[in-house]
């Protein structure tokens, strides 16, 4: 049963701390998204790749926000330096994306981040 | 640009009682229609999906596209309590790349 991984699980850090989180796309899927859900904002994209380019970064705090793909099994999103008002839980998401494809999301558990 | 909107929630039902919650989209293209289900601490997962005028179903939900008003309305005629948890509607539009455009979600309780 594929499934997209994702680590850590929870995150407790401090105001001003590098957060990496790290994504495992289910194998095959060529698009990945991450996305971060709070009781005020509810679902909100961050970026996403195809093909491991970033094709949208628009959600994203550019100034201290990043989100890679080094290779087709990794996908990471650091903050630099984190805030209180990052914490949320981060969701990794992937599809299958082409001609004839429906583009589906399967998400990963989800990376619980809390900053103090 | 995309518009899902979905019904306000919270909802709140008995045990056996028949849900409806809804669900219509703007969209200018061909889409694809999506109901993801999110139980309490967990990710949101697929419910079901569709193209076209075609019905389908899943763990006793229902949904129907319906072309003509733009809707995609979810049913279960019968709830249990295990089916508490938030629903969102999404859209990928095929102008839209890749993205799926989620509605704001419902908050269904069901209560024994």
């Amino acid at each position: 049963d594929a499934r997209v991984t994702q680590t850590p699980r929870h995150k407790v850090t401090e105001m001003g701390q590098e957060v990496t989180m790290r994504c495992q796309p289910i194998l095959g899927h060529n698009t990945v998204f991450w996305y971060r859900q709070t009781m005020m904002q509810g679902l909100e994209l961050l970026a996403y790749f195809r093909n491991r380019a970033p094709l949208d970064d628009s959600g994203m705090p550019k100034d201290r926000f990043s989100a890679e793909m080094p290779d087709a099994t990794l996908a990471t999103l650091k903050i630099q330096p984190s805030e209180p008002r990052d914490s949320a839980v981060y969701f990794c998401a992937s599809g299958l994306g082409g001609r004839g494809r429906s583009y589906e999301q399967y998400f990963g558990p989800g990376t619980r981040l809390t900053v103090t | 640009g995309d518009s899902v909107t979905q019904t306000e929630g919270p909802v709140t039902l008995p045990e056996r009682a028949a849900l409806t919650l809804n669900c219509t989209y703007q969209s200018s293209y061909s889409t694809f229609l999506f109901w993801y289900v999110q139980y309490l601490n967990k990710e949101p997962e697929l419910l079901l999906k569709s193209s076209e005028n075609q019905e389908t179903d899943s763990r006793g939900f229902q949904a129907s596209p319906i072309k003509s008003d733009s809707s995609f309305h979810l049913e279960k005629p019968s709830v249990q309590l295990s089916d508490s948890a938030v629903y969102y509607c999404a859209l990928r539009d095929l102008a839209n790349d890749y993205k799926l455009s989620f509605g704001a979600g419902t908050t269904v309780t069901v209560r024994a």
